[in-house]
């Protein structure tokens, strides 16, 4: 079964714990995006990667981190200098070399504080 | 900085009836625009991708237009039916970029009424 893979589904956060988010994908997409969903506004994005081992800031990188030692992984951890949390996180992937091409997305996360 | 308008923010039809939601954006430097659907709690599924060279794109009864100089694209929906209740966000990427940096509108959340 092809596709992305996010989890977990819910997560939970205490305030000042840093939390994981799991982005898997086996679509061999070179590229991939972290955006956040909040009510009433469109995506925005968090962090990117167009290959391992680099990923680039997105407009509002501050108080999240990324890392991309695989092409099939890129977890998103919330740290707690992320003062507001709480929405829908969205993983996607792209063919980077394909640009003609749509972007992907997984089911997302919904992330709540406690 | 790419601005991406949809009004309305919410549009309730009859089933059967035809219906056009509206996008615009304040860059006409696009290298394409996409019209994604999300249903409640879930990721985004790709519809249609316009590339800068096309005026419009169709797929069953979806059509999506696009006019550059009025920085408008249009997603026209034949013969409404309830599944295709759901929200439907543009987004675009600068010039530039292929696929990378998308800006998304904020929506439209289109109920098809039985």
């Amino acid at each position: 079964d092809g596709g992305i893979t996010q989890s977990p589904k819910y997560l939970f956060r205490k305030e000042g714990q840093n939390v994981t988010l799991s982005c898997e994908q086996n679509l061999n997409h070179d590229a991939m995006y972290w955006y956040r969903q909040d009510p009433g506004q469109g995506l925005r994005l968090i962090y990117y990667s167009q290959i391992v081992n680099d990923f680039q800031k997105g407009d509002i990188a501050e108080g999240y981190s990324v890392s991309r030692e695989k092409k099939e992984s890129f977890p998103l951890t919330v740290t707690s200098a992320q003062k507001n949390p709480t929405a829908f996180y969205l993983c996607a992937t792209g063919d980077y070399f394909r640009s003609q091409e749509t972007q992907y997305f997984g089911p997302g996360t919904r992330l709540l504080v406690l | 900085k790419q601005e991406v308008t949809q009004i309305p923010a919410a549009l309730s039809v009859p089933e059967g009836e035809n219906l056009v939601l509206n996008c615009s954006f304040t860059d006409s430097a696009i290298y394409n625009l996409q019209w994604f659907r999300q249903d409640p709690g879930k990721g985004l599924t790709s519809l249609l991708l316009i590339q800068s060279s096309q005026r419009e794109q169709t797929s069953g009864r979806l059509n999506a237009s696009l006019d550059k100089s009025s920085g408008r694209s249009t997603l026209y929906i034949a013969a409404s039916q309830p599944g295709d209740s759901a929200t439907y966000l543009c987004a675009v990427p600068p010039w530039g970029f292929g696929n990378e940096k998308l800006t998304f509108g904020t929506g439209t959340r289109l109920t098809i009424i039985p």
